[in-house]
């Protein structure tokens, strides 16, 4: 199958500190990526989905100017947690899909956010 | 949008006994219906799906099962191992937008 690589697998951070995180498609392009947010024993939340050139649409809920996200090429979306707290905490996964709608979704492997 | 449902929420069955999950959804124009596994911090993979042309479809020990007309589909592994314990989600999908994930199901196989 398809492969798209998340980085980095885990990271800490200080409270009031930016995060990026990047996905990537590595054996094809992606106009479409989706980022989510799992919280511990649930399930997986849409936050945002990432459009190449153009401006990313988020989940209602969601605070663009806190989470933003670029996807400046066809294999490479990032998500920036900016002016992180404890809160945001969480497991955040990228996902892509070779034929768009309808068809298997590829997830990176996840980010583990830490925010102390 | 879809609202989807996913039941039972926890289950554990003895090794080589079957499971089944069931996810009920609300959108009648979902027609890509998939199962993913999620084994604890790592990514969901995909085990099986079905698209809406077709009432069932196999894979070894693994069968997915959907109903249109009750818009609802279902997860069945025979035969279960231990290494099937991890969390099932399913995701049915209208092509349109992303997938909105049922709230999953922990499935605990005892040796």
């Amino acid at each position: 199958g398809a492969v798209v690589s998340q980085h980095p697998s885990w990271v800490i951070c200080k409270s009031g500190t930016s995060v990026k995180i990047e996905c990537r498609s590595l054996d094809f392009q992606a106009t479409t990526m989706f980022w989510y947010r799992q919280f511990p024993k649930q399930s997986l939340m849409l936050m945002a989905t990432s459009n190449e050139g153009s401006k990313a649409t988020y989940e209602q809920g969601v605070e663009k100017d806190k989470f933003l996200i670029n996807h400046a090429s066809l294999t490479l979306s990032t998500l920036t947690v900016t002016s992180a707290h404890p809160e945001d905490s969480s497991f955040y996964i990228c996902s892509a899909s070779i034929g768009g709608g309808g068809t298997e979704a590829f997830f990176g492997q996840g980010t583990r956010l830490t925010v102390v | 949008g879809e609202n989807v449902e996913q039941h039972p929420s926890t289950l554990s069955v003895q090794e080589g006994d079957s499971a089944v999950i069931k996810c009920t959804y609300s959108d009648s124009a979902s027609n890509y219906f998939p199962w993913y596994k999620q084994e604890l911090g790592k990514r969901p993979q995909l085990i099986i799906d079905i698209r809406s042309n077709v009432g069932e479809k196999k894979d070894q020990r693994i069968a997915v099962t959907l109903n249109k007309t009750a818009k609802h589909f279902s997860l069945h592994i025979t035969e279960t191992q231990p290494e099937d314990s991890a969390v099932y989600f399913c995701a049915p999908d209208t092509g349109r937008r992303a997938l909105t994930f049922g709230s999953g199901t922990r499935l605990q196989v005892q040796p």
